[in-house]
């Protein structure tokens, strides 16, 4: 069974503290892992995708790495502000037998003013 | 360019019956996916359609079952509705079938089922 694992489940920061989150999923038949972010009464918004080992993407305050070999991608916030609480949700694309997009739990962030 | 729409927003059904659900992708997009969210479960893969063929089925039972029109609109439908399927189903939409394209989400269908 394919899995995909966030940590933490949850997180509470203060305004101004960075953050990171880690997603974790099989190192084989890796293609591209995604993270989106997904704020209450809203649809999911695609934040990055990344396809290569060692990738890194920057979006404003948030930018993302990617270590394929290990089966790992962190996602970092710096300077958190309360528009950035939502839960942060990442998917790792299956390329064997079964090609899909595998989703993560995701992370819930609340930020305090 | 307009986004994901999907109909209805909310819907109440009892037990035994049957629903259609309908997702229409941003224009020139070919291909939809759905998904069920339910807490703690997460995004839970249903089926994608491109160019109106099924390319892929997660693990769900026979009771659902989707298709795709010449437009790219897609529908979804779940037959004999048990109350565990109570959940929200998001539809997303992307240029082609590839696993590094970005999907588009809908507002999604919230359905209860009683």
């Amino acid at each position: 069974i394919l899995n995909v694992e966030q940590s933490p489940q949850s997180l509470h920061v203060q305004e101004g503290d960075s953050t990171n989150f880690t997603c974790s999923f099989p190192s084989s038949n890796f293609y591209a892992l995604h993270w989106y972010r997904w704020e209450t009464a809203k649809s999911p918004e695609a934040l990055f995708v990344m396809t290569l080992n060692g990738d890194e993407k920057k979006k404003g305050r948030i930018s993302a790495t990617l270590n394929t070999k290990e089966g790992y991608s962190y996602l970092y916030i710096k300077g958190s502000q309360p528009e950035d609480s939502a839960t942060y949700l990442c998917a790792f694309g299956n390329a064997g037998n079964n090609r899909k997009l595998i989703w993560g739990l995701g992370t819930s962030l609340a930020v305090n003013p | 360019k307009a986004g994901v729409t999907q109909t209805p927003r909310y819907l109440i059904k009892t037990r035994g019956q049957q629903v259609t659900l309908s997702c229409s992708p941003i224009s020139g997009h070919r291909s939809v996916s759905w998904y069920q969210q339910t807490p703690g479960q997460g995004l839970q893969f249903l089926f994608e359609y491109f160019s109106e063929t099924q390319r892929n089925k997660g693990n769900f039972p026979g009771r659902f079952s989707g298709r795709q029109f010449s437009n790219s609109r897609s529908e979804m439908n779940v037959s004999t509705l048990e109350l565990g399927d109570s959940a929200l189903y998001l539809c997303a939409s992307s240029p082609a079938a590839r696993l590094q394209e970005t999907q588009y989400f809908g507002p999604g269908t919230r359905l209860l089922v009683l």
